[in-house]
């Protein structure tokens, strides 16, 4: 029972380095997420998928793009990571998005110094 | 309660102890809302959601209360044990931003034995 996996679940870059965040689920869902979490706040969504082929800004996209790759996984990218980018990155699922639980991945620790 | 800053609001109980945590929402027409429990090092993982035509759900051990009047959420977790140790939080949909959930910044409960 996978759920959702993320890799790489940590990272150091230097600052301008570029890198791709993966994740891939296996329920089948329809929607896909990426949030991050910084210390003491709520989880902030940066770019969703509502289905295979569509992509949308969330309330943080700037610094950030995203690729649906197919109906499992869901990719982000940094193009030019800036210190502001450090953060835990959270990749979910939900079965059709909205009124329904989205399930998370284990994150990914990013430190960009 | 919720919380914007480094600082989470901490609630500490016995072990064997009711406890209650509480979530005041933002927005009257989010009409969908989840509890999830995080572990230190893991991602959310969903433990109860309720609709708005709902005012009380139950699940194994947790309940769910809904007061739209006050916008105000609660979770209840009977019988608390060491493992119920994490951070809790809420998360509202609204029904016009089907993919967005808004999350609190979360509870953080101390089980002690």
């Amino acid at each position: 029972n996978a759920g959702v996996t993320q890799t790489p679940k940590f990272q150091v870059l230097k600052t301008g380095q570029s890198m791709t965040l993966q994740c891939a689920q296996d329920m089948n869902h329809n929607s896909m997420y990426w949030y991050r979490q910084d210390p003491g706040m709520g989880l902030r969504l940066i770019y969703y998928s509502a289905s295979e082929g569509t992509t949308d800004k969330g309330e943080v996209p700037n610094g950030y793009n995203v690729s649906r790759l197919n109906k499992r996984e869901f990719s982000l990218r940094l193009e030019s990571a800036a210190p502001s980018q450090t953060s835990v990155y959270f990749c979910a699922s939900s079965e059709n998005g909205g009124n329904q639980p989205q399930h998370f991945g284990d994150g990914t620790r990013l430190s960009i110094l | 309660g919720e919380s914007v800053g480094l600082h989470l609001p901490t609630l500490s109980v016995q072990e064997g102890d009711n406890s209650i945590i509480n979530c005041a929402y933002s927005n009257s027409a989010s009409d969908y809302f989840i509890w999830y429990k995080q572990e230190s090092g893991k991602g959310p993982q969903f433990i109860i959601d309720i609709r708005s035509n709902m005012d009380k759900r139950q699940g194994q051990r947790v309940t769910v209360l809904l007061n739209k009047t006050v916008k105000h959420l609660s979770l209840q977790i009977a019988a608390t044990q060491p493992g119920d140790s994490a951070v809790y939080f809420c998360a509202e949909n609204l029904p016009y931003n089907f993919n967005k959930f808004y999350f609190g910044s979360g509870t953080k409960l101390n089980v002690k034995p």
